[in-house]
């Protein structure tokens, strides 16, 4: 099955700096990439995603970029702000054929990211 | 606005204690999902459902079980609850199509003693 690794495990940063997160998943069918974030005591809430067909994609302050060949895709948050603090997840999901693969997802492991004003 | 509810957000068992999990959502998703989650191990899947009376395993079926009797309504049982299934549970779902958003609950915090 999909495995995905997910690092690093904590991440800190200054308010206004950037903050980079990435993720590996090793099964090359894979086609779809969510990111979901996690407040304290909060539910995970879906950020941003990305499918296998695009290489890029922004949104405001966040951004995500894949690399299919290298099998890695990486978060970017730009001008960071304390309410960036959080815990992020990403995620992959296979192409098998059949409905018992639809929206399936593996996780990472997480990733702690604090900004200090 | 999508809502997906769970029967409880904290809940305190003995070993051995048959447990229910409830799941309940309001969108009409197909999908639904079970998930424990435990610091540094992320978010793992435990059972799936993408249709009522259908379900699948996830990664860490052992010692668990799943009822879906209505498209709303997704149940995780412990037949036997052990101390390792002391954990965060989060239930989330979805439309059936491959991209769509999953929708997580507020999480059952489970202890067992």
């Amino acid at each position: 099955g999909e495995n995905v690794e997910q690092h690093p495990s904590t991440l800190s940063v200054q308010e206004g700096d950037s903050a980079v997160i990435k993720c590996t998943y090793s099964d090359s069918a894979s086609n779809y990439f969510p990111w979901y974030k996690q407040e304290l005591g909060k539910r995970p809430q879906l950020i941003i995603d990305i499918r296998s067909n695009v290489g890029e994609k922004k949104d405001q302050r966040i951004a995500v970029t894949l690399n299919k060949t290298a099998k890695h895709f990486s978060l970017h948050i730009t001008e960071t702000q304390p309410e960036d603090s959080a815990v992020y997840f990403c995620a992959a999901k296979g192409s098998g054929a059949g409905g018992t693969s639809y929206g399936k997802l593996t996780f990472g492991q997480g990733t702690i990211l604090t900004v200090h004003p | 606005d999508v809502k997906v509810t769970q029967s409880s957000r904290y809940l305190v068992k003995r070993t051995g204690e048959k447990v229910f999990l409830e799941c309940v959502q309001d969108m009409d998703h197909e999908n639904m999902f079970w998930y424990r989650q435990d610091p540094g191990l992320g978010l793992r899947l435990i059972y799936f459902s993408y249709d009522v009376k259908m379900k699948e395993k996830g990664d860490i079926p052992e010692g668990y079980s799943v009822s879906r009797e209505k498209k709303e309504r997704f149940s995780l049982i412990l037949e036997s609850a052990s101390t390792n299934q002391t954990s965060m549970y989060l239930c989330a779902s979805s439309f059936l199509d491959s991209y769509n958003e999953q929708f997580f609950g507020p999480g059952t915090r489970l202890t067992v003693l």
